[in-house]
């Protein structure tokens, strides 16, 4: 079955600056690599996502680049403010209507 | 649009018990996953349901069921209680196309405690 690595598991960086989490998928069948964040006490939604047939898509300050070949996503926030601060989880969607989540990220953003 | 309820929000249980949490759906949506996430292992996948039968499962012993009913709504059992279940159990809900992935809604949660 599929396998998500998601690294690291805590990031810390400081207000303005770039955030990246980076995160590999087992089943080259995946095709589908949504990201939610989830801030302290609340549900996860999703921010981005990426379909196979697409190597790069960018909203605002976040972005997610997928390398099909190597089997790995990541996703990009620039100039980072401090409502970025929430854990972030990666997935990968098989198309068997599972969808398999990294162990998450915990994103500090420091004034 | 209604967003994904869940209830009840918090459960607090002995070990050996039985519960029962419930999941309501986005209005016309027709899939309804579920999710334990505890600190230690983030969001594991329990099961799956489009139109009342389960589509997907993963990797928890029997002690977890769930169903869905015609109107989507999904409930979720654990019997025999344990220690380690303690966690929010979340649900969410998707379209669900025939051949296409869709965003899943998360809902708020329902937070099990077992003593």
């Amino acid at each position: 079955g599929e396998n998500v690595e998601q690294h690291p598991s805590t990031l810390s960086v400081q207000e303005g600056d770039s955030a990246v989490i980076k995160c590999t998928y087992s089943d080259s069948a995946s095709n589908y690599f949504p990201w939610y964040k989830q801030e302290l006490g609340k549900r996860p939604q999703l921010i981005i996502d990426i379909r196979s047939n697409v190597g790069e898509k960018k909203d605002q300050r976040i972005a997610v680049t997928l390398n099909k070949t190597a089997k790995h996503f990541s996703l990009h926030i620039t100039e980072t403010q401090p409502e970025d601060s929430a854990v972030y989880f990666c997935a990968a969607y098989q198309g068997a209507q599972k969808l398999v989540f990294g162990q998450g990220t915990r994103l500090t953003i420091n004034p | 649009k209604a967003g994904v309820t869940q209830t009840p929000r918090y459960l607090i249980k002995t070990r050996g018990q039985q519960v029962t949490l419930s999941c309501s759906p986005i209005s016309g949506h027709r899939s309804v996953s579920w999710y334990q996430q505890t600190p230690g292992q983030g969001l594991q996948f329990l099961f799956e349901y489009f139109s009342e039968t389960q589509r997907n499962k993963g990797n928890f012993p029997g002690r977890f069921s769930g169903r869905q009913f015609s109107n989507s709504r999904s409930e979720m059992n654990v019997s025999t209680l344990e220690l380690g279940d303690s966690a929010l159990y979340l649900c969410a809900s998707m379209l669900s196309g025939p051949s296409s992935y869709n965003e899943q809604f998360f809902g708020p949660g329902t937070r099990l405690t077992v003593l």
